[in-house]
Parts: C-alpha cells; structure tokens; sequence
C-alpha cells in the first residue's frame, strides 16, 4: 500500500493570506511510461460530498479558482491556497491513484 | 449533469450485512469506474473498491474478505455488500466516478453520501 500522510493537521489562516499543505508518498506516484504523477487534491465541507480540485499533481480542475495550485513530483507534493476566502475552510486530503486509492488523513484549513 | 444517490439502511445490526445502492443519473453507467469510499466519524477516506461497468471488480485489500461489489445497467446502479459489521464500519459511505474511463483516475463525481450506523 502507498501510505500518504499530510501535514499540518490542521492550521489557521487570516483571510486573504496564503495557505500551504503538504503531502508525501511513501513512494513514488510518478509513472515512468508516461511521466505523469498520479496526485489529486480534493476540498470537503461538512455536509458535502469531497469536491475534486486538483490532479495529475498539478492540473487544475474546471471551475476551480486559481487561488488554488498543486505542486511536486516524486513523493513531495503541496496544495497552496494563495489567498484564503472565507469560504475555502474544509478539510483538504491529498489521494494518490497510482496503486489503487489511497487517502492521507487530512489537514483542516480554518480563519484565524 | 452527472448526479449519484446512494441509498440503503441507515442503520445495521452487528454480524449482519451492510447493503447499499448507487443510482447515477444524467449519464451512463457504461465506460467508467465506480467507487464506493467511506469515512468513519472524525476519520478520513477510505476506499472500499470498484467495480467496472464490464463487472470486473477490485477492493481494498483491508476489507476484501468482506465486500462485494455489483452492477445492473439496465437500472444504471451499482451496489455495495459488507457483510460481518461491527461498530468499526460505521461510517458515512459515498459512492464516486472515476474521472475517465481508466481504472487510474481521481474521482470526479460523488454521492451526497448516506451515513450508516452498526448499532444493536
């Protein structure tokens, strides 16, 4: 199994300041028959089903605001909220699709 | 649009058999993945298994002894069984699309999920 564990648990940011949420592979998620990297990043409100934001580690998803970018390669990956809006409090997983599916735990993303 | 409903008890008794149905509507079924993932209260996601519109299936190694998933096209449904609860499958289950038609994709549309309790 790839493990993916998130960091931080959880922070706090004051409005319109970035975010950034990291993310490691306990391998590689990059195939090397076709160089793509099998991240995605997904924002879940309570209530809500996960919203699908980010993937192929860095491709934004349609309709997604631009304040939000994927990057990395390999096994690092960070998900970065460049100016936090009220509304993008959630809980924000990181889940590799190169072996099966496999989630990180999650990093809670609040105002301060 | 594409749009997916699970439905099911809400509630299960221990030992017994967890079922749950996924309707998809606004598309087909044919040409994709279809997911069931789950997330016990306070934990993160955890994905259970697939099954391909063709009926080829793959489960979550933690939890295969367990799960059986199944498709009817003619209802565009796909279904989840999960048999031998304990109170450790509590959790709300969500079903979810494969964003293309490969086995390796994120998942692009999900269920509203439906929140089962193993209880006695």
């Amino acid at each position: 199994d790839i493990v993916m564990t998130q960091s931080p648990e959880s922070l706090a940011v004051s409005l319109g300041e970035r975010a950034t949420i990291n993310c490691k592979s306990s391998q590689s998620v990059l195939s090397s028959s076709n160089n793509k990297t099998y991240l995605t990043w997904y924002q879940h409100k309570p209530g809500q089903p996960p919203k699908l934001l980010i993937y192929w580690a860095s491709t934004r998803e349609f309709g997604v605001p631009d304040r939000f970018s994927g990057s990395g390669s390999g096994t690092d990956f960070t998900l970065t909220i460049s100016s936090l809006q009220a509304e993008d409090v959630a809980v924000y997983y990181c889940q590799q699709y190169y072996s099966l599916w496999t989630f990180g735990q999650g990093t809670k993303v609040e105002i301060k | 649009q594409v749009q997916l409903q699970e439905s099911g008890p809400g509630m299960v008794k221990p030992s017994e058999t967890l079922s749950l149905t996924c309707t998809v509507s606004g598309g087909s079924i044919s040409g994709y993945y279809w997911s069931w993932i789950r997330q016990p209260p306070g934990k993160g996601l955890e994905w259970i298994g697939y099954i391909y519109y063709s009926g080829n299936t793959n489960y979550n190694p933690s939890l295969k002894s367990r799960v059986t998933m199944s498709l009817d096209a003619s209802k565009n449904q796909f279904s989840l069984n999960l048999t031998s609860v304990t109170a450790a499958d509590t959790a709300a289950y969500y079903c979810a699309r494969s964003k293309t038609s490969s086995s390796r994709s994120p998942f692009e549309y999900w269920g509203q999920g439906t929140l089962v309790t193993v209880s006695s």
